[in-house]
């Protein structure tokens, strides 16, 4: 059965500094895996997905993953945090049947000026 | 107009109230979905409609009936609701197969107090 672990319920950096979220995914068949941003009071928003087209994907604001088959790893990663990543993030995998999304825990980043 | 929306965004009840959440997808997507969003717990898929069938229905408790009148609309019917039924319920819509990865577009979210 999928599923995705994310290592780390909260990360804390300072503004600048290199953001690196971490997860690990469980899968039985070719993975599709997503990254999702929640910010306070709202829902969830995509940030980057992989298709097995490349390894390396790029996202919005600036954040990018990388698919490690090896490793079963997507770690979601940012050269300089902003004030403004401050959110929780989600990574998430399809599920067998390809119907729905399996989320992670989350993530909550804070970033300190 | 946003993608997805939801309404009402906040809801108080009684646990012997009856109500309802409603969904409204903008996309031109055919498959929608109610996850459950607890703290301290991972979203919890509810149900899901494709083509307004229903696919996935997660063990939930019966005192949460969903319905799928067409591809655009889904609803949640509340009815004699437990204090830890508590959370915020995300309803959000995916694209036919093909059109995408199966990624999920969301709305931003009923919160639920059941008092």
């Amino acid at each position: 059965a999928q599923s995705v672990t994310q290592l780390g319920s909260h990360v804390s950096v300072s503004e600048g500094a290199l953001v690196l979220l971490r997860c690990n995914y469980s899968s039985s068949v070719p993975p599709y895996l997503f990254w999702y941003v929640q910010y306070p009071n709202q829902g969830l928003q995509l940030l980057l997905k992989y298709t097995s087209a490349a390894t390396l994907v790029k996202g919005i604001n600036g954040f990018e993953a990388e698919f490690k088959k090896s490793e079963t790893s997507f770690h979601l990663t940012k050269p300089s945090a902003h004030m403004s990543d401050a959110a929780e993030y989600f990574c998430a995998v399809r599920n067998q049947a390809g119907t729905a999304l399996i989320f992670g825990k989350g993530t909550t980043l804070s970033v300190s000026s | 107009e946003t993608g997805v929306t939801q309404t009402p965004r906040h809801l108080v009840m009684g646990m012997t109230n009856k109500k309802s959440l409603k969904c409204e997808q903008h996309l031109g997507h055919n498959a929608m979905y109610w996850y459950k969003q607890s703290a301290k717990k991972p979203l919890e898929l509810m149900f899901v409609y494709s083509l307004e069938e229903r696919v996935e229905n997660n063990s939930v408790p019966s005192r949460f009936s969903p319905e799928c009148p067409n591809s655009s609309h889904l609803f949640l019917h509340l009815h004699t609701l437990q204090p830890e039924d508590s959370a915020l319920y995300l309803c959000a819509s995916s694209p036919p197969p093909g059109q995408g990865a199966g990624e999920l577009f969301f709305g931003e979210g009923s919160r639920l107090t059941v008092l």
